[in-house]
């Protein structure tokens, strides 16, 4: 199975910053189509995972431009910049290029 | 707008079954695979059970293969999970959601449903 390892586990911000997650994968996650097949999800307290991120860098339907993606073979970022309130939860990175799908193990931002 | 709605999770003893149901509206369920995934309580999140837009292929991981089924009424926009042989550590919130293909993403995710395994 494809590890993915995510840092921080906790990451305190202060409102209006910016703040790098991490997630790395045990192998790339370049798929036999040439796609990367890697996503970032918010869970806010009580809800339910929201796609942020579709294949590394694509944002989803209605996420706004302070989140950014980069990354490629195994090694991948989530950028979050002018943080606000809405934005605190726990983040998780998800690969679905090789079976079993494997999530990362979450980072929780919040407030400084 | 997409929604999906979960149900038919509750308390269930250790070893016996539990069938959960997705009812899906708002885009063309039949051109979409599916999948279910999981959340034990105060832990990260787990893949269940990918099925195809046909019903005719499925994919689970090894946690609960055998155990578990996963399949589809496209005439009725539902998905289901069959959940045999249950343990306590099936215990957490089951989400159903909409995949982008085999190797995609899950775009839409109901509001999930809590099983709990216990006697």
């Amino acid at each position: 199975d494809v590890l993915m390892t995510q840092t921080p586990v906790s990451l305190p911000v202060s409102l209006g910053g910016q703040v790098s997650i991490s997630c790395r994968s045990s192998q790339s996650l370049v798929h036999s189509d040439g796609n990367t097949y890697l996503h970032w999800y918010l869970q806010k307290p009580g809800q339910s995972p929201q796609l942020l991120i579709y294949r590394v860098s694509n944002r989803f339907s209605g996420v706004p431009d302070r989140f950014s993606g980069s990354g490629s073979g195994t090694d991948f970022t989530l950028k979050i910049s002018r943080v606000e309130p809405e934005d605190l939860g726990v983040y998780y990175c998800l690969q679905s290029t090789h079976f079993p799908l494997t999530f990362g193990s979450g980072t929780k931002l919040e407030i400084k | 707008e997409v929604q999906l709605v979960e149900s038919g999770g509750g308390l269930v003893q250790p070893g016996r079954s539990l069938k959960l149901s997705c009812a899906a509206s708002g885009f063309t369920f039949s051109n979409y695979y599916m999948a279910w995934v999981r959340q034990a309580p105060k832990k990260g999140l787990e893949w269940v059970a990918t099925i195809s837009t046909s019903g005719s292929r499925t994919y689970y991981p090894d946690s609960v293969k055998g155990r578990f089924t996963i399949s589809r009424d496209n005439a009725k926009s539902s998905l289901y999970l069959q959940m045999n042989s249950l343990k306590s550590e099936d215990t957490a919130t089951y989400y159903c959601a909409r995949q982008r293909g085999s190797s995609g993403n899950f775009d839409y995710w109901g509001q999930g449903v809590m099983v709990t395994v216990s006697s």
